[in-house]
Order: structure tokens, then sequence, then C-alpha cells
């Protein structure tokens, strides 16, 4: 168990919905990590916060955003949806992300599917 | 372009020591160099990190030569439990990863 908990573990929705994707980090880590990964796909980076403020962006789409809040929880927002945007979504957690030491924790994911 | 550089997938068979090399030529000075492994369906997991010459854990070692501008991580007797898919990344600003390598050890 990485510490960190993604909800939901599964969510299956329509083109052109918007779903929410929840994460909350170890206890304790100031950075959270989006990724998306497609079927046998690598991972994509999609975008960071540290500590509320976004610190990177990766390759988020415009119909995408996420926030931190300041209880240090991360939501993903994935809006107008298509078919494409079927994935395993994961959150990682790390202490500051700013040190050339960080590991990342990752959650085991949501895995969306858009019907 | 690219931030890391493995083979796309190697095969193995159980009880062989397998070596597993990443080409990161933009890695910068302070980088350090990390190595995560991910099961289908599962969020990679760390397995080791390191700065420079040799590293190693209970799980594996890590060889960076002097110029830092390659890594290879050495998983020794493998077993079919170490099927995965094996990311090198380097630490900076932009936490993205490559395309990994997809381990497969037979029987």
């Amino acid at each position: 168990d990485s510490g960190v908990t993604q909800t939901p573990k599964h969510l299956i929705t329509a083109t052109g919905q918007r779903v929410t994707l929840r994460c909350s980090p170890r206890s304790g880590d100031l950075s959270v990590y989006w990724y998306q990964q497609s079927l046998d796909q690598g991972l994509q980076f999609l975008i960071q916060y540290y500590n509320g403020e976004e610190r990177a962006k990766g390759n988020i789409l415009e119909r995408f955003s996420a926030q931190q809040f300041p209880d240090l929880h991360s939501e993903l927002n994935l809006s107008s949806l298509e078919l494409g945007d079927s994935a395993l979504y994961f959150c990682a957690s790390s202490g500051t992300g700013a040190t050339q030491t960080e590991k990342l924790f990752f959650g085991s994911g949501t895995q969306l599917s858009v019907l | 372009l690219a931030k890391t550089t493995q083979p796309i997938s190697m095969d193995s068979y159980e009880g062989q020591e397998v070596n597993i090399t990443c080409s990161h030529n933009n890695i910068a000075t302070n980088d350090y160099i990390t190595w995560y492994q991910q099961f289908p369906s599962q969020g990679p997991r760390f397995i080791i990190q390191g700065y420079k010459t040799k590293v190693t854990n209970e799980v594996a070692s890590l060889f960076i030569p002097a110029d830092r501008k390659s890594s290879t991580l050495s998983l020794p007797r493998v077993s079919l439990s170490d099927t995965a898919v094996y990311y090198c990344s380097y630490n900076n600003n932009d936490m993205r990863f490559g395309a990994g390598t997809r381990l497969t050890v037979k029987p």
C-alpha cells in the first residue's frame, strides 16, 4: 500500500460527460501528480501541484483541469469526454517535488471507460 | 523529445540476471536517477535510486557511469513475478516518464 488513495477505482460514462477523479496523497506529502495511461501505453504526465499551487504542466488537454485543495487532496476534472479519454488515470504524491531525491508514490489508479 | 530512452521490451528466463539500460543524455548535475516497476493495472512503484557509481538494495542494483548519461538496472536471478514494465526517470521539475521496458520472464 503506497498510502495514496484514489477514488473511484472504476468509472463508466458516456461521451460528452464530465467526471471528477479524486486523489488523497500520502500523509505529509505536499506534491501531487496526475498521469494518464492508455492501453499498453506509457505514463503521460498531465500536471503537478505543490501545496495548492500548479507547479508543472505536461500534456494536459484544455478539457481537463485539476486543483489541489487546502487539505492537499487533489481532483482531476475531465469534461466533454471522448472515447479516446478512456484510460487509467494515476495520481502520485511526493514530499515536496522539489528535491533531487524525490520519489513518487502512486495510487492504484482510476479506470475510466468512456462509451 | 523523449526524456529517457530504453529498450521497448526484453525477454529473460527464470534465474537469469537481467540488465536494462536507460539513456538520459540531458540529465542535470544535481539530478538523481530513479527506477520504477509497474505491474498491469497497478501504479508504478519505486525500485531504486542513485546518483553515481553503484547502488544496491534488496531488490536490484543500479549502475551509473561517470558521465551519468545512462544507467543500468540489474535484476539478479529474476522470477516470473518480475514480469513487469520498468521505467527510468531522473528528478527535475518535469516528472515525465519514458515508454518503459516491458520485461517478460519465461519459465
